[in-house]
């Protein structure tokens, strides 16, 4: 099983659109729990951290299952701005810096 | 909003030659990281940096590789004779508490021929 796993995509979906992204990692000792987005040959952006009680920013809202090793990130009322690839990452379980990036699901929000 | 910033943007090397590449972490920040991805694969974690010592390294991370924080505010990792494997963005990071989410530098692309 691989360490941190996505959904490549593409997700097409039009402005307005609700979408979800799933993550399933492998490592149980994780402890901290990110989406970042990435835009191309762009640095990777802290969207949001992701807690067991699950939180929501604005149109985001990121779940965690830690019994599942499941990890999830819900899109509402997407916008153009949206486009970007969507990169779950989790810490190695011990390690508080030395994280673990997905390979990352792209969408693309047309309009 | 305070930000990770690196220099240059982009570098050309030739194999065997070494290459510095410089970050200004965020000034509150405690931890320091670098971290690369090469063209279409993932975002790879190189080393962290605490307290003025690696506190961890990737098995990438290895003698030809060094990092160093020689004043309160530079972070610079060094390539001592670089492969054409090496070839890649190398993102700094930088955090303010343990645990907390990593802000990234806009990258250096070294591209070594």
């Amino acid at each position: 099983r691989k360490e941190v796993e996505q959904d490549p995509g593409p997700f097409n979906v039009p402005e307005g659109a609700t979408v979800a992204f799933n993550c399933t990692y492998s490592n149980s000792a994780s402890q901290s729990f990110f989406w970042y987005r990435q835009d191309c040959r762009k640095e990777p952006k802290l969207l949001m951290s992701v807690y067991s009680s699950g939180n929501e920013d604005g149109r985001f809202t990121a779940q965690l299952n830690r019994a599942s090793q499941y990890i999830s990130l819900l899109i509402r009322d997407s916008k153009l701005s949206d486009s970007a690839t969507y990169l779950c990452v989790v810490n190695r379980g011990g390690s508080q810096g030395n994280l673990i990036f997905g390979k990352g699901t792209k969408l693309s929000v047309k309009p | 909003e305070p930000e990770v910033t690196q220099t240059p943007s982009h570098q050309v090397t030739q194999m065997g030659q070494e290459v510095i590449l410089r970050c200004v972490p965020i000034s509150n920040h405690l931890y320091f990281y670098w971290y690369r991805q090469i063209l279409g694969q993932k975002v790879e974690f190189l080393v962290s940096f605490y307290n003025n010592e690696i506190s961890e390294k990737s098995e990438i991370f290895d003698d030809q590789f060094s990092v160093e924080r020689p004043d309160g505010s530079n972070f610079t990792l060094k390539i001592r004779s670089t492969k054409l494997e090496d070839s890649a963005m190398y993102f700094c990071a930088s955090q303010q508490g343990a645990f907390e989410g990593l802000f990234f530098g806009s990258g250096t692309q070294l591209s070594v021929l």
